[in-house]
């Protein structure tokens, strides 16, 4: 079946320091990604997304980039802030009536 | 403000009890479901719905009844509460629920944390 994998946090960074949060995912077809963000004590917001191979998603200063040749869609930012600090999903939506996400990966960044 | 609206933010309940999580939404949304959220899991579907009057199982629906009389509303219902289903629980919304191409994303709700004691 249809899976996303993230890496384990959490991930402790400076600020102003580069962010990589890895995802790969497995599906049939062709499936639209998301990422989402969770601030503490929210709901998940979308964050970005991408529906087709090589579509970048951006917003916030976040980009990611949908790879179908290694089945990935790692979330990058230059630089990171302090208001950054929240967990990050990637998800998938294949056709079907559902989504799948990942397991979350924690970011805290320090000042 | 438009949204997914939850209701209660916070209950705690006595294992046996029951109660109904409220979801409402007014983004004329086609598209409801219910996750549950754990540490370590990442977030589960209970049930979704594709329209009024259509829900069917997500991966986790034990212990858990919905329904969808309007497109407005989508309650979740615990019928004997259990400490295993002590989590947040998150409703969200989108309107196609990714059936189409160009997949929309989900809005969410803020949440409801739950206890079962």
């Amino acid at each position: 079946g249809d899976s996303v994998t993230q890496m384990e946090g959490p991930v402790t960074l400076s600020e102003e320091a580069f962010l990589t949060i890895n995802c790969t995912y497995t599906a049939t077809g062709y499936p639209s990604l998301f990422w989402y963000v969770q601030y503490p004590g929210e709901g998940l917001q979308l964050l970005l997304k991408a529906t087709k191979a090589d579509d970048k998603g951006s917003n916030k200063g976040f980009e990611a980039t949908y790879r179908k040749e290694t089945t990935s869609f790692h979330l990058e930012k230059g630089s990171v802030q302090v208001s950054d600090s929240a967990v990050y999903f990637c998800a998938l939506s294949s056709g079907t009536y559902k989504y799948i996400f990942g397991t979350g990966t924690r970011l805290k960044v320090l000042a | 403000n438009a949204g997914v609206t939850q209701t209660p933010k916070f209950q705690v309940l006595k294992t046996g009890q029951s109660m109904t999580l409220q979801c409402a939404q007014d983004m004329n949304h086609e598209y409801m479901s219910w996750y549950r959220q754990d540490p370590g899991m990442g977030l589960r579907l209970i049930h979704y719905s594709v329209g009024a009057g259509i829900t069917d199982q997500g991966e986790v629906p034990n212990g858990y009844n919905v329904s969808r009389s309007t497109t407005e509303d989508f309650p979740l219902r615990l019928l004997s509460a259990a400490p295993s289903q002590t989590s947040v629980y998150f409703c969200a919304s989108s309107y196609s629920g990714g059936v189409r191409v160009n997949g929309d994303g989900y809005t969410f709700g803020s949440g409801t944390r739950l206890t079962v004691v």
